[in-house]
C-alpha cells in the first residue's frame, strides 16, 4: 500500500493564482480531510470529506474548495492564492471516528 | 471552546534519559486522544489513541496516560534515542465529530 499520497511536494505561486493539490489514499478510507500547518499553531482543519458526494468545511475554509468523486481521491482548489495561504498542507485519511489517522508527506506552498 | 494545550513547548535530553510531555484539553464531550510524532519535513504520525475507559497504552517506549477526570494526559519517552527528536502533538477528538483538535506540539531534540 502506498498509504496517502500527496502531490506536489513543492509549489511556488504568484498572488491571484489558482491550483489544485492532489492527495489519493488506497486504503478505502471513508474519512478524508485537508489541514493547514503553520509556525506556533496547531494543524488546523480546511475541509473534510465522510465519503464519496460528501464534503464539510473545517476551521479555515476560506479561499479553499474540495470536491471527492471517488473514495480514493480528494483534491483541495485554491481559488485565487494570497499570501496568507502559505503554509504546508495535509491531508489524512481514517477508517472511521474511532480510527487513526494516516498523513500524506505535505505540501510546502508559498504564495508571492 | 475546545482547546489542547501542550507543554513544555520545546525539551533537550541527552541520548538515553527519560521525559514526559504533557497535554492539557478542554474538548467536550471527550471521544478519544491521541499522540502523534511529526519528523521534520514529513506527515504526523500516531503513535497511541486512547478512549474515555483507558488509562494507559503503550507502545515501544512511548507510554501515554489518561486522566479523563482531570482532563490531562502525558507521554512518556523511555531511554531517549536520537532518532526520537521530532515535534510531538497531542490531538483531541469530540463524540459524533470528525473535527480534531490539534495542541501546538512540543519539539524535543535528543542530543549524543
Amino acid at each position: 500500500n502506498a498509504g496517502v499520497t500527496q502531490t506536489p511536494k513543492f509549489q511556488v505561486l504568484k498572488t491571484g493564482q489558482s491550483m489544485t493539490l492532489q492527495c489519493a489514499q488506497d486504503m478505502n478510507h471513508e474519512y478524508m480531510s485537508w489541514y493547514r500547518q503553520d509556525p506556533g499553531m496547531g494543524l488546523r482543519l480546511i475541509h473534510y470529506s465522510v465519503g464519496a458526494g460528501i464534503t464539510d468545511q473545517g476551521e479555515v475554509p476560506n479561499g479553499y474548495n474540495v470536491s471527492r468523486s471517488t473514495t480514493e481521491d480528494f483534491p483541495l482548489r485554491l481559488l485565487s492564492a494570497a499570501p496568507s495561504q502559505t503554509s504546508v498542507y495535509f491531508c489524512a485519511s481514517s477508517s472511521g471516528l474511532a480510527g487513526g489517522q494516516y498523513f500524506g508527506p505535505g505540501t510546502r506552498l508559498t504564495v508571492l | 471552546k475546545n482547546q489542547v494545550e501542550q507543554s513544555p513547548q520545546s525539551l533537550i535530553i541527552l541520548e538515553g534519559k527519560n521525559c514526559t510531555l504533557q497535554c492539557n484539553y478542554t474538548v467536550s464531550p471527550f471521544s478519544n486522544l491521541r499522540w502523534y510524532k511529526q519528523d521534520t519535513g514529513r506527515g504526523p504520525v500516531s503513535l497511541t489513541i486512547m478512549t474515555f475507559s483507558e488509562n494507559t497504552k503503550s507502545n515501544g517506549r512511548y507510554t501515554a496516560t489518561l486522566d479523563a477526570d482531570t482532563k490531562q494526559s502525558s507521554l512518556h519517552i523511555t531511554a531517549s534515542q536520537l532518532s526520537d527528536s521530532a515535534s510531538y502533538i497531542c490531538v483531541v477528538s469530540a463524540t459524533g465529530t470528525y473535527k480534531y483538535i490539534f495542541g501546538t506540539g512540543t519539539r524535543l531534540k535528543v542530543l549524543a
